[in-house]
């Protein structure tokens, strides 16, 4: 089973801040993913890394995927209030795919 | 595109019945997962198909849960009987790809067992 684990678990933060999450696992993935669910939604992807130091950005976000494959974090510049809710990294690997427990932002205006 | 479909939204049965959750995956795609979320233990995959043939049920709790896909379409959940420690949002999602990247996630269905 491949473990992966998400820190911090809980985040609350003043809008305009920056912030950092990470995903780790001591297993090497083929791909990881980024998912963000809101409150009664299911999980929505917002990125997938597959290349060892990849770091991609999207708009505020930028994600980086560890150079041994098994690490990823995700940086949010100047968050705001619509970038409250739980995002989850997954990572693929063995045939089979696993999620983190999730960091719960919440950001305050 | 309408995207991934579940039925019911919500679901309040006793102990004991017979609950049937339901999934439309979107339309071409191939793969079809279901998944369980708890605040205890997160997001757990219990079951994924990949052209309506189950590839890996290895996260189904045990023998009250069964899942089938008769058609490309179509995917049901089947918990029989129910107990409370089932309760928990269900999610089913579905990819283009036979592997697990870039799954599109339904609105989940909320189960209570009492």
């Amino acid at each position: 089973t491949q473990l992966l684990e998400q820190s911090p678990q809980f985040l609350s933060i003043q809008e305009g801040e920056n912030l950092t999450v990470y995903c780790n696992s001591s297993s090497v993935f083929s791909s990881l993913q980024w998912y963000r669910q809101e409150p009664g939604e299911g999980p929505v992807l917002l990125v997938t890394v597959v290349t060892g130091g990849e770091v991609k950005k999207l708009k505020r976000l930028t994600f980086q995927f560890g150079d041994a494959r098994k690490d990823s974090s995700l940086h949010i510049t100047a968050a705001q209030p619509g970038d409250t809710g739980l995002y989850l990294c997954a990572g693929e690997g063995n045939n089979d795919m696993r999620f983190g427990a999730g960091t719960r932002l919440t950001v305050k205006p | 595109d309408a995207g991934v479909i579940q039925s019911p939204r919500h679901e309040v049965t006793e102990m004991g019945q017979e609950v049937t959750l339901r999934c439309k995956p979107i339309s071409g795609h191939n793969s079809l997962f279901w998944y369980r979320q708890t605040m205890m233990r997160g997001l757990e995959l219990l079951i994924y198909f990949n052209n309506n043939v189950p590839i890996d049920d290895s996260g189904m709790p045990e023998d009250r849960f069964s899942a089938k896909m008769p058609n490309a379409s179509f995917s049901t959940l089947k918990i029989q009987p129910s107990e409370p420690r089932d309760s928990a949002v269900y999610f089913c999602a579905s990819s283009s790809n036979r592997g697990h990247d870039e799954q599109y996630f339904g609105p989940g269905t909320r189960l209570t067992v009492t």
